[in-house]
């Protein structure tokens, strides 16, 4: 079974401050997805990344795909309040193209 | 462009009971997928339809069965509920299902079992 594990699960930080959350797995994906959700929504897609090795820059988010494809970050530089809400990666499978997702990371930023 | 629409949106239902959960994709999209979220367990994918035909599936008993109809609009449906099912259901479409293609999620039916 592809597993992948986010941490940290519950973030919460000052307006102004920087964040990084980390998304791991022992197997290789297609592709990574990054999501944000706010209660009472669905997901919204912020980023697909391919390539391993893959920097996606999104205004203060910053996104990295690993060189083996395995594991994945999500940089916010400054936090905003705005930025609130709840985080999760997605990987495709190479093997049966399922997209598996992490467990999500809640993040609260204080104004 | 409509989203995404679920319904209901809200649901309560006792052990033992069925329930079907209904999803209108966008349009033009052909694949619908349905995930299932909780506190405990994340979003976990149930199965995925395109063109009527059920595509992919997770790894959930077969008291959760699905399909999708000829205009790609898709229902789910949870027989013998039990309260462990209690969860948001989250339905997704995409153009083609493929491995970049955008997934684009609807709100949810949050369902509860007493």
């Amino acid at each position: 079974t592809q597993l992948l594990e986010q941490s940290p699960q519950f973030l919460s930080i000052q307006e102004g401050e920087n964040l990084t959350v980390y998304c791991n797995s022992s197997s290789v994906f297609s592709s990574l997805q990054w999501y944000r959700q706010e209660p009472g929504e669905g997901p919204v897609l912020l980023v697909t990344v391919v390539t391993g090795g893959e920097v996606k820059k999104l205004k203060r988010l910053t996104f990295q795909f690993g060189d083996a494809r395995k594991d994945s970050s999500l940089h916010i530089t400054a936090a905003q309040p705005g930025d609130t809400g709840l985080y999760l990666c997605a990987g495709r499978s190479s093997n049966t193209g399922k997209l598996i997702f992490g467990q999500g990371t809640t993040l609260q930023v204080k104004p | 462009k409509a989203g995404v629409t679920q319904t209901p949106r809200y649901l309560i239902k006792t052990r033992g009971q069925q329930v079907t959960l209904s999803c209108s994709p966008i349009s033009g999209h052909r694949s619908v997928s349905w995930y299932q979220q909780t506190p405990g367990q994340g979003l976990q994918f149930l199965f995925e339809y395109f063109s009527e035909t059920q595509r992919n599936k997770g790894n959930f008993p077969g008291r959760f069965s699905g399909r999708q109809f000829s205009n790609s609009r898709s229902e789910m449906n949870v027989s013998t509920l039990e309260l462990g099912d209690s969860a948001l259901y989250l339905c997704a479409s995409s153009a083609s299902g493929g491995g970049t293609d955008t997934q684009y999620f609807g709100p949810g039916t949050r369902l509860t079992v007493l």
